[in-house]
């Protein structure tokens, strides 16, 4: 079965360090793997999408890395700050016409 | 500016009144899919369409249903709603080769069944 996992399940972090949020799928034959964050009841935004050529994207303070032979994702967040506080889903195309999503990682940064 | 709308964004209903959520891109994407997400349970596929007239079952569909008459636009319809769809309800699109390009999501609609 085709799973994604995300752990973990909330991490809090003071204002301005360094993080990594991390992502395991559990088939290696993927199409491509997005990050999405999503504000409390709020819509998904799209961060960044890696197609499965590619070892990594960087958008800003944003750098997601993919290995498909080891089945991991992570996102790393540079510098971060309290407008960072928000859900991060990690969603796997295995190319069965949908998106298999993790159930994300709850990220608070404290001032 | 390209997006996915959906609309209403909040809904209360009651059991057995008919409702349908639009959903409508500006992308020109060919497949456009519904998902709701829950507690503990995170986003789940409903139905999905790959173009016009092409729709498929997703993971649960039970109690739903889509049409794809227009490119632009994928409704889901819940004829006789229950509360176990009390939910959040996304529609996404993506281009071609569904998903190769990634996919873009709605607002969400939230929706409480009474």
């Amino acid at each position: 079965k085709q799973e994604v996992t995300q752990i973990p399940a909330a991490l809090s972090v003071p204002e301005g360090e360094n993080l990594v949020l991390n992502c395991s799928f559990t088939d290696s034959a993927i199409y491509n793997l997005q990050w999405f964050r999503q504000d409390p009841g709020k819509g998904l935004t799209s961060l960044l999408l890696i197609q499965s050529s590619q070892r990594e994207q960087t958008s800003g303070r944003l750098n997601a890395s993919l290995d498909k032979s080891s089945g991991r994702s992570t996102l790393y967040i540079a510098a971060s700050q309290p407008g960072d506080s928000a859900t991060y889903l990690c969603a796997v195309f295995f190319g069965n016409e949908k998106l298999t999503f993790g159930t994300g990682t709850r990220l608070t940064i404290i001032p | 500016e390209a997006q996915v709308t959906q609309n209403p964004r909040y809904l209360i209903t009651v059991t057995g009144k008919k409702l349908t959520v639009t959903c409508s891109q500006n992308m020109n994407h060919e497949y456009m899919s519904w998902y709701r997400q829950d507690p503990g349970l995170g986003l789940r596929q409903i139905y999905y369409s790959m173009n016009v007239e092409v729709t498929d079952k997703g993971d649960v569909p039970e109690g739903y249903k889509v049409s794809r008459k227009e490119k632009r636009n994928f409704p889901l319809i819940l004829e006789s709603p229950s509360p176990n769809q009390t939910s959040l309800y996304f529609c996404a699109s993506s281009g071609v080769g569904t998903g190769h390009y990634g996919y873009t999501f709605g607002s969400g609609t939230r929706l409480t069944v009474v």
